[in-house]
């Protein structure tokens, strides 16, 4: 499959709940991330890996915690979330760190 | 300091032209590039423009720099009601380590 996907693209979970977002490209980009857009918010940029190394986290609360195993792949692991954390999370790959992204079709995260 | 401003909203008729305008602060951007993204789904690059250039132009779209104001536009001719998404505009600063910093978006509205 090309381009950028994600699963699951629907997510309701509770506050006590753990679980995983994944991100997958086979674009052979070397830079993955993690965007949060909420409505009425500037989309936020929460984590870069560049090379799979963090190279980024933007004073992200540690209720969310990313992973890069590979190039190809990026995880967002959630637990113990707040209602205030539903939002579209949005992965996105670039060339190198800093190129044109190419974003995913996002998880829409609702948090009960 | 990095800061991108878009108007919220567009209104425009099927048929005729529109142009989204976007103003960003920082002189050092070497790229700048416009997303789309339609409902549910996640951010498609649209374009994207050299900051070393004044006007680029891919079929429909047309963009304009002006780099002495500060001033991006995004114009889609013979618009049509598929083009009905939000737009955002993008920098990319080389000091910043490329790192892209978008705007708030700007809602159009195609109507028949």
């Amino acid at each position: 499959e090309t381009g950028v996907t994600q699963t699951p693209r629907h997510l309701v979970m509770g506050m006590t709940n753990k679980k995983s977002l994944k991100c997958e490209q086979h674009l052979g980009h070397n830079a993955m991330y993690w965007y949060k857009q909420s409505a009425k918010k500037p989309l936020e940029l929460m984590f870069v890996y560049s090379l799979e190394e963090r190279v980024e986290n933007n004073s992200v609360p540690s209720r969310f915690s990313p992973e890069c195993p590979n190039s190809s792949h990026l995880f967002l692991h959630l637990h113990t979330l707040q209602p205030e954390d539903s939002a579209l999370y949005l992965c996105a790959s670039s060339q190198d760190r800093g190129g044109a992204l190419l974003f995913g079709p996002g998880t829409r995260l609702t948090v009960t | 300091g990095e800061d991108v401003e878009q108007s919220l909203f567009l209104s425009v008729r099927e048929g005729d032209s529109s142009v989204i305008n976007c103003t960003y602060t920082d002189s050092s951007s070497t790229y700048l590039y416009w997303y789309k993204q339609e409902p549910g789904a996640g951010l498609q690059l649209l374009t994207y423009i050299f900051s070393n250039m004044d006007m680029k132009q891919d079929q429909r779209l047309t963009v304009l720099l002006n780099k002495k104001d500060k001033h991006l536009s995004l114009r889609i001719a013979d618009t049509q009601t598929g083009d009905s998404a939000i737009y955002f505009c993008a920098e990319s600063i080389e000091a910043a380590g490329n790192k892209l910093t978008f705007g708030g978006g700007t809602r159009v509205l195609v109507k028949p």
